[in-house]
């Protein structure tokens, strides 16, 4: 079946200009995370979704960065005023929330993030 | 605070010998534990996770991991490697849904497995 999917894969841009970066989740997982992952890092959350909801957003940086799922599915992570710091790959992965696969989060290929 | 490391950032390896990629964790209660690989341009993949029981899992492409609460470790494991198996290998932690736990991943910074012919 279909698995997490990220437009667009590579996203070069200016510093002080918007982006936004679409993840498109497996059908029927409720669940929604954002990760970034620096050069050299290992991945470190952003936003959880669950549902139509951010119910836990404690990994934003700032407020230049925002998150919206509005239907439950589809997540757009929007951020302003784009900074050079911002240069990363962006991921998304979803994931059940009840049975023996719950907790197994699936990540899509990320968005390359270039700020220059 | 949750925090895991993994303290060789590579591992070489000759195919055919058995491979061990550490990882340490620290968390409060009891943690749900993980292995991702990331092969280069492209996503994470799911290896195995520990949840309760058996504190040997087997996971994908012949890999196992070993969970020591004493130890606090979750080393992951091969009896005998592959040139395919060289990836950057990922250590994470989360907790459970339910009681505030929002089930988000804690990584490590990552072990390159190198595994030469």
């Amino acid at each position: 079946g279909a698995g997490v999917s990220q437009t667009p894969s590579n996203k070069v841009t200016e510093k002080g200009k918007y982006v936004e970066l679409r993840c498109d989740p497996i059908s029927g997982h409720t669940a929604l995370y954002w990760y970034r992952q620096s050069l050299g890092q290992g991945p470190e959350f952003l936003i959880y979704f669950q549902g139509t909801g951010a119910a836990d957003d404690s990994g934003l940086p700032n407020d230049r960065f925002f998150a919206v799922r509005p239907e439950g599915s589809v997540s757009t992570l929007k951020i302003q005023r784009t900074e050079r710091g911002d240069s990363a790959v962006y991921l998304c992965a979803s994931s059940l929330t009840w049975g023996s696969k719950a907790n197994e989060q699936f990540f899509g290929p990320g968005t390359r993030l270039t700020v220059l | 605070a949750q925090s895991v490391a993994q303290p060789e950032d590579q591992v070489n390896v000759a195919e055919g010998n058995p491979l061990t990629v550490k990882c340490t964790y620290s968390v409060s209660g009891n943690p749900y534990l993980f292995w991702y690989v990331q092969y280069p341009n492209r996503g994470l993949q799911f290896l195995l996770k520990y949840i309760t029981g058996d504190n040997l899992v087997k996971g994908s492409y012949g890999f196992e991991a070993e969970f020591n609460k004493s130890q606090t470790s979750f080393h992951l494991k091969k009896p005998s490697a592959l040139v395919s198996d060289s990836a950057l290998y990922f250590c994470a932690v989360s907790h459970h849904y339910g009681s505030g736990n929002t089930g988000k991943l804690i990584f490590g910074q990552g072990t390159t497995l190198q595994v030469k012919p």
